[in-house]
């Protein structure tokens, strides 16, 4: 099946620092990508879906402003956590697909923000 | 606003016992389900998909159904092994919806020796 690789698999940060998480898509060309947030034991909460070389829609609550989403190529989208706080310590998971294809989910980023 | 309910939210079974476990959500309006597996601080591994017009999908030792109109699905874990113990997710693709996947809750499975 179709890989999704993230990188880092886990960050521990300064408060007041950024972080950048890449996604990518190693074997296929994602159209679009996906970026999840899921706290321990809850499921996964979409954040926001970016399409190759437009901005990307971010769901209802998300800050755009403090999670960027750069979705440059069809292999790549990075997401940096802005000006991180401990309230953003969380597991981050991104997923591709190609067209209407199924999603492919990366193995998730561990962020802890002391 | 499409909600996905797993319940149990948590099972513990003897080694070889056969398990249900059950997700519903709230909009049939659904291009298709999926069953994902997750082991503690891992990613998503893709179980099962059935489109909206199937009624089920059958891999190995798992089977799940589908039921479009009540709005339910039920994954089936035939001769459970230590080694199916994990968080087993549901999500559901709502149509017209971007193709987003809203995920259930989970139901965090346990197999005992």
């Amino acid at each position: 099946g179709a890989v999704v690789s993230q990188h880092p698999s886990r960050v521990i940060c300064k408060s007041g620092t950024s972080v950048k998480i890449e996604c990518r898509s190693l074997d296929f060309q994602a159209t679009t990508m996906f970026w999840y947030r899921q706290f321990p034991k809850q499921s996964l909460m979409l954040m926001a879906t970016s399409n190759e070389g437009s901005k990307a829609t971010y769901e209802q609550g998300v800050e755009k402003d403090k999670f960027l989403i750069n979705h440059a190529s069809l292999t790549l989208s990075t997401l940096t956590v802005t000006s991180a706080h401990p309230e953003d310590s969380s597991f981050y998971i991104c997923s591709a697909r190609h067209g209407r294809e199924t999603q492919y989910f990366g193995p998730g980023t561990r962020l802890l923000v002391l | 606003k499409q909600e996905v309910t797993q319940i149990p939210a948590a099972l513990s079974v003897p080694e070889g016992e056969n398990l249900v476990l059950n997700c519903s959500f709230t909009d049939s309006a659904i291009y298709n389900l999926q069953w994902f597996r997750q082991d503690p601080g891992k990613g998503l591994t893709s179980l099962l998909l059935i489109q909206s017009s199937q009624r089920e999908q059958t891999s190995g030792r798992l089977n799940a159904s589908l039921d479009k109109s009540s709005g339910r699905s039920t994954l089936y874990i035939a001769a459970s092994q230590p080694g199916d113990s994990a968080t087993y997710l549901c999500a559901v693709t709502v149509t017209g919806g971007g193709n987003k996947l809203t995920f259930g809750t989970g139901t965090q499975l346990k197999v005992e020796l």
